[in-house]
Protein backbone atom coordinates (compact mmCIF):
# COMPACT_ATOMS: atom_id res chain seq x y z
CA UNK A 1 0.00 0.00 0.00
CA UNK A 2 1.10 3.25 -0.77
CA UNK A 3 2.17 5.67 2.26
CA UNK A 4 3.75 9.29 2.86
CA UNK A 5 5.56 10.32 5.63
CA UNK A 6 6.63 13.78 6.38
CA UNK A 7 9.22 14.40 8.30
CA UNK A 8 8.67 17.44 10.61
CA UNK A 9 5.88 18.29 12.12
CA UNK A 10 6.37 21.73 12.83
CA UNK A 11 9.10 23.79 11.73
CA UNK A 12 9.55 27.36 13.00
CA UNK A 13 12.13 29.78 11.43
CA UNK A 14 12.76 33.42 10.92
CA UNK A 15 11.76 35.33 7.36
CA UNK A 16 14.94 34.99 5.33
CA UNK A 17 16.07 31.74 6.42
CA UNK A 18 16.06 28.84 3.81
CA UNK A 19 13.66 25.90 3.95
CA UNK A 20 13.43 22.05 3.28
CA UNK A 21 10.81 19.81 4.22
CA UNK A 22 11.17 16.39 4.00
CA UNK A 23 8.88 13.89 2.43
CA UNK A 24 9.50 10.45 1.32
CA UNK A 25 7.29 8.01 0.20
CA UNK A 26 6.37 3.82 -0.21
CA UNK A 27 5.13 2.70 -3.40
CA UNK A 28 6.98 0.33 -5.76
CA UNK A 29 5.23 1.80 -9.28
CA UNK A 30 5.26 5.02 -10.94
CA UNK A 31 3.76 7.68 -8.87
CA UNK A 32 2.68 11.43 -9.29
CA UNK A 33 4.25 13.64 -6.78
CA UNK A 34 2.86 16.72 -5.60
CA UNK A 35 2.85 19.66 -2.78
CA UNK A 36 -0.07 20.81 -1.53
CA UNK A 37 -0.28 23.96 0.98
CA UNK A 38 -2.76 25.06 2.86
CA UNK A 39 -3.12 28.64 4.22
CA UNK A 40 -4.94 29.44 7.70
CA UNK A 41 -8.54 29.57 7.23
CA UNK A 42 -8.03 28.77 2.84
CA UNK A 43 -8.24 25.49 1.03
CA UNK A 44 -5.86 23.41 0.07
CA UNK A 45 -3.76 24.66 -2.86
CA UNK A 46 -1.46 23.46 -5.36
CA UNK A 47 2.55 24.57 -5.01
CA UNK A 48 4.41 22.41 -7.25
CA UNK A 49 4.12 18.49 -9.27
CA UNK A 50 6.06 15.98 -10.53
CA UNK A 51 4.56 14.14 -13.24
CA UNK A 52 7.81 13.26 -15.30
CA UNK A 53 11.10 14.55 -16.82
CA UNK A 54 13.09 17.07 -14.83
CA UNK A 55 13.88 15.51 -11.02
CA UNK A 56 13.82 19.39 -10.20
CA UNK A 57 10.71 21.02 -10.31
CA UNK A 58 9.94 24.38 -9.45
CA UNK A 59 6.37 25.75 -8.43
CA UNK A 60 4.38 29.23 -7.05
CA UNK A 61 6.07 31.54 -5.10
CA UNK A 62 9.16 30.57 -5.09
CA UNK A 63 9.22 27.07 -3.76
CA UNK A 64 10.75 24.03 -5.48
CA UNK A 65 10.89 20.04 -4.77
CA UNK A 66 13.20 17.67 -6.62
CA UNK A 67 12.25 14.32 -7.19
CA UNK A 68 15.08 11.22 -5.99
CA UNK A 69 13.70 8.56 -7.37
CA UNK A 70 15.85 6.27 -5.50
CA UNK A 71 15.68 7.38 -2.29
CA UNK A 72 12.03 7.81 -2.04
CA UNK A 73 12.08 11.49 -1.96
CA UNK A 74 10.14 14.14 -3.29
CA UNK A 75 11.21 17.34 -0.68
CA UNK A 76 10.20 20.75 -0.69
CA UNK A 77 12.65 23.75 -0.06
CA UNK A 78 12.43 27.57 -0.29
CA UNK A 79 15.65 29.81 -0.65
CA UNK A 80 14.30 32.91 1.67
CA UNK A 81 10.99 31.87 3.30
CA UNK A 82 8.62 34.99 4.48
CA UNK A 83 5.84 35.69 6.78
CA UNK A 84 3.11 35.21 4.29
CA UNK A 85 4.41 31.40 4.40
CA UNK A 86 3.11 30.55 7.22
CA UNK A 87 0.85 27.45 6.49
CA UNK A 88 0.39 24.13 6.64
CA UNK A 89 2.30 21.75 4.13
CA UNK A 90 1.49 18.57 3.05
CA UNK A 91 3.46 16.27 0.11
CA UNK A 92 0.69 14.07 -1.25
CA UNK A 93 1.25 10.70 -4.09
CA UNK A 94 -1.11 9.58 -6.51
CA UNK A 95 -0.39 6.04 -8.94
CA UNK A 96 -0.51 6.52 -12.59
CA UNK A 97 -4.38 6.33 -12.67
CA UNK A 98 -3.70 9.28 -10.35
CA UNK A 99 -7.32 9.32 -9.11
CA UNK A 100 -6.52 8.78 -5.03
CA UNK A 101 -4.10 10.94 -3.35
CA UNK A 102 -2.45 9.74 -0.28
CA UNK A 103 -0.78 12.68 1.99
CA UNK A 104 1.70 12.87 4.65
CA UNK A 105 0.37 14.15 7.62
CA UNK A 106 1.69 17.45 7.12
CA UNK A 107 4.11 20.05 8.22
CA UNK A 108 2.87 23.23 10.06
CA UNK A 109 5.33 26.28 8.95
CA UNK A 110 5.26 29.39 11.03
CA UNK A 111 7.68 31.70 10.23
CA UNK A 112 8.82 35.00 12.59
CA UNK A 113 8.94 38.28 11.36
CA UNK B 1 -13.10 29.81 -14.29
CA UNK B 2 -14.90 28.68 -11.18
CA UNK B 3 -13.19 26.61 -8.64
CA UNK B 4 -14.43 23.48 -7.11
CA UNK B 5 -17.51 24.52 -5.31
CA UNK B 6 -18.53 22.86 -1.89
CA UNK B 7 -22.21 23.11 -0.35
CA UNK B 8 -23.01 24.03 2.54
CA UNK B 9 -19.45 25.61 4.10
CA UNK B 10 -20.75 24.91 7.32
CA UNK B 11 -23.21 22.31 9.23
CA UNK B 12 -24.01 20.90 12.72
CA UNK B 13 -25.71 17.95 12.98
CA UNK B 14 -26.94 15.96 15.99
CA UNK B 15 -25.59 12.31 16.68
CA UNK B 16 -27.35 9.77 14.85
CA UNK B 17 -28.56 12.29 11.81
CA UNK B 18 -27.73 11.59 8.63
CA UNK B 19 -25.83 14.65 6.51
CA UNK B 20 -25.35 14.97 2.68
CA UNK B 21 -22.80 17.44 1.09
CA UNK B 22 -22.27 18.63 -2.38
CA UNK B 23 -19.84 19.09 -4.88
CA UNK B 24 -19.50 21.25 -8.10
CA UNK B 25 -16.48 20.14 -9.91
CA UNK B 26 -14.63 22.53 -12.33
CA UNK B 27 -16.11 23.14 -15.37
CA UNK B 28 -15.27 20.26 -18.29
CA UNK B 29 -13.66 18.13 -14.98
CA UNK B 30 -15.08 14.62 -15.06
CA UNK B 31 -13.57 12.84 -11.82
CA UNK B 32 -14.51 14.21 -8.57
CA UNK B 33 -13.46 12.62 -5.39
CA UNK B 34 -13.76 13.57 -1.50
CA UNK B 35 -11.83 13.19 1.39
CA UNK B 36 -11.90 13.96 5.10
CA UNK B 37 -9.74 16.33 7.09
CA UNK B 38 -9.21 16.33 11.07
CA UNK B 39 -6.37 17.06 13.73
CA UNK B 40 -5.75 13.64 14.36
CA UNK B 41 -5.67 11.81 10.97
CA UNK B 42 -4.68 14.49 8.70
CA UNK B 43 -6.44 13.96 5.41
CA UNK B 44 -7.57 10.53 3.92
CA UNK B 45 -9.09 9.80 0.93
CA UNK B 46 -12.83 8.43 0.99
CA UNK B 47 -13.80 7.87 -2.75
CA UNK B 48 -13.65 8.49 -6.04
CA UNK B 49 -16.22 9.03 -8.43
CA UNK B 50 -15.73 9.05 -12.44
CA UNK B 51 -18.62 8.26 -15.15
CA UNK B 52 -21.08 8.41 -12.39
CA UNK B 53 -19.01 4.43 -10.84
CA UNK B 54 -17.33 4.37 -7.97
CA UNK B 55 -13.62 3.97 -9.02
CA UNK B 56 -11.60 3.95 -6.09
CA UNK B 57 -12.27 3.40 -2.45
CA UNK B 58 -10.62 4.60 0.92
CA UNK B 59 -11.10 2.75 4.30
CA UNK B 60 -14.17 4.18 5.64
CA UNK B 61 -17.33 2.01 6.99
CA UNK B 62 -20.29 1.61 5.19
CA UNK B 63 -22.34 4.67 6.35
CA UNK B 64 -20.04 6.75 4.19
CA UNK B 65 -21.23 6.83 0.73
CA UNK B 66 -21.37 8.96 -2.29
CA UNK B 67 -22.68 9.35 -5.53
CA UNK B 68 -21.97 11.12 -8.85
CA UNK B 69 -24.84 12.33 -11.62
CA UNK B 70 -24.37 12.84 -15.29
CA UNK B 71 -23.64 16.32 -15.10
CA UNK B 72 -20.32 15.44 -12.88
CA UNK B 73 -21.70 16.70 -9.60
CA UNK B 74 -21.70 15.07 -6.61
CA UNK B 75 -23.21 13.70 -3.43
CA UNK B 76 -21.34 12.53 0.10
CA UNK B 77 -23.85 11.32 2.60
CA UNK B 78 -23.00 10.30 5.70
CA UNK B 79 -25.86 8.29 7.84
CA UNK B 80 -25.74 7.27 11.94
CA UNK B 81 -23.46 10.15 12.65
CA UNK B 82 -21.19 9.77 15.31
CA UNK B 83 -18.95 12.24 16.84
CA UNK B 84 -16.16 11.34 15.36
CA UNK B 85 -17.30 12.09 11.73
CA UNK B 86 -16.83 16.03 12.82
CA UNK B 87 -14.30 17.32 10.18
CA UNK B 88 -13.81 18.75 6.97
CA UNK B 89 -14.90 17.37 4.46
CA UNK B 90 -13.17 17.89 0.95
CA UNK B 91 -14.26 17.72 -2.66
CA UNK B 92 -11.23 17.29 -5.23
CA UNK B 93 -11.76 17.17 -9.05
CA UNK B 94 -9.46 16.72 -12.07
CA UNK B 95 -9.81 16.45 -15.75
CA UNK B 96 -9.07 12.63 -17.01
CA UNK B 97 -6.52 13.24 -19.81
CA UNK B 98 -5.17 9.67 -19.84
CA UNK B 99 -2.54 8.04 -17.65
CA UNK B 100 0.57 9.74 -16.50
CA UNK B 101 -1.30 12.92 -17.78
CA UNK B 102 0.26 15.99 -16.26
CA UNK B 103 -2.89 17.92 -16.48
CA UNK B 104 -4.44 15.20 -14.16
CA UNK B 105 -3.56 17.59 -10.86
CA UNK B 106 -6.57 17.21 -8.78
CA UNK B 107 -8.00 20.64 -7.05
CA UNK B 108 -9.76 21.28 -4.14
CA UNK B 109 -12.56 22.92 -2.92
CA UNK B 110 -13.08 25.22 0.48
CA UNK B 111 -14.47 22.26 1.73
CA UNK B 112 -17.77 21.56 4.31
CA UNK B 113 -17.26 21.91 8.26
CA UNK B 114 -19.39 19.14 9.74
CA UNK B 115 -19.57 19.62 13.43
CA UNK B 116 -21.64 16.71 15.14
CA UNK B 117 -23.09 17.38 18.75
Amino acid sequence: AQSVSQHNHHVILSEAASLELGCNYSYGGTVNLFWYVQYPGQHLQLLLKYFSGDPLVKGIKGFEAEFIKSKFSFNLRKPSVQWSDTAEYFCAVTDNQGGKLIFGQGTELSVKP
Amino acid sequence: KAGVTQTPRYLIKTRGQQVTLSCSPISGHRSVSWYQQTPGQGLQFLFEYFSETQRNKGNFPGRFSGRQFSNSRSEMNVSTLELGDSALYLCASKKELGQAHSGNTIYFGEGSWLTVV
